[in-house]
């Protein structure tokens, strides 16, 4: 069965730190990959996205992810975070032949101002 | 544009009422799925539909659980029986095509549900 692994349960940074969030799914064949963020009272959003092509997508606010295939990796990075970064994000994958989205357990990113 | 609308928001149920949670998709969308999102996880699926049909609904924990679509647009999630283990947030969302490859969700705010 498909899963996803995002070891980092909650991380604090302070504004203008980097930010790395690890992603990890276990699927052998085509994936797509997601990340989502959930600002606090707010629905999920779409961050970025990755089908195919290049493995460096990048997304909204200045975050991109790599897709590295060899590790099953789909981490996801920002140079600089800023307070408004402050959210919950979730890793997803979509493979195989099911409509459905398999989620991370979620990263919860606190920015200090 | 409007996105994925969910309603209510928020609902406190008695444990063993039945409750109806609503969802509305963007206009459109072929594809509406349910997810279940517990405190402290990220969302599980529960079951999708393309149009009308249900084509899967393997995520349902019960046979509490119901969900229909009846003219492919708005879409119903009924709880039978209520438990506290039920007490979540439930998502929607809707994709344009058949929800296959290459698509992306849209998802709405969610109802979340506290059964006592």
């Amino acid at each position: 069965a498909q899963s996803v692994s995002q070891h980092n349960h909650h991380v604090i940074l302070s504004e203008a730190a980097s930010l790395e969030l690890g992603c990890n799914y276990s699927y052998g064949g085509t994936v797509n990959l997601f990340w989502y963020v959930q600002y606090p009272g707010q629905h999920l959003q779409l961050l970025l996205k990755y089908f195919s092509g290049d493995p460096l997508v990048k997304g909204i606010k200045g975050f991109e992810a790599e897709f590295i295939k060899s590790k099953f990796s789909f981490n996801l990075r920002k140079p600089s975070v800023q307070w408004s970064d402050t959210a919950e994000y979730f890793c997803a994958v979509h493979g195989g032949s099911q409509g459905n989205l398999i989620f991370g357990k979620g990263t919860k990113l606190s920015v200090k101002p | 544009g409007a996105g994925v609308s969910q309603s209510p928001r928020y609902k406190v149920a008695k444990r063993g009422q039945d409750v109806a949670l609503r969802c509305d998709p963007i206009s459109g969308h072929v594809s509406l799925f349910w997810y279940q999102q517990a405190l402290g996880q990220g969302p599980e699926f529960l079951t999708y539909f393309q149009n009308e049909a249900q084509l899967d609904k393997s995520g349902l924990p019960s046979d509490r659980f119901f969900a229909e679509r009846p003219e492919g647009s708005v879409s119903t999630l009924k709880i039978q029986r209520t438990q506290q283990e039920d007490s979540a947030v439930y998502l929607c969302a809707s994709s344009r095509g058949t929800g296959r490859r290459q698509e992306t969700q849209y998802f709405g705010p969610g109802t979340r549900l506290l059964v006592l």
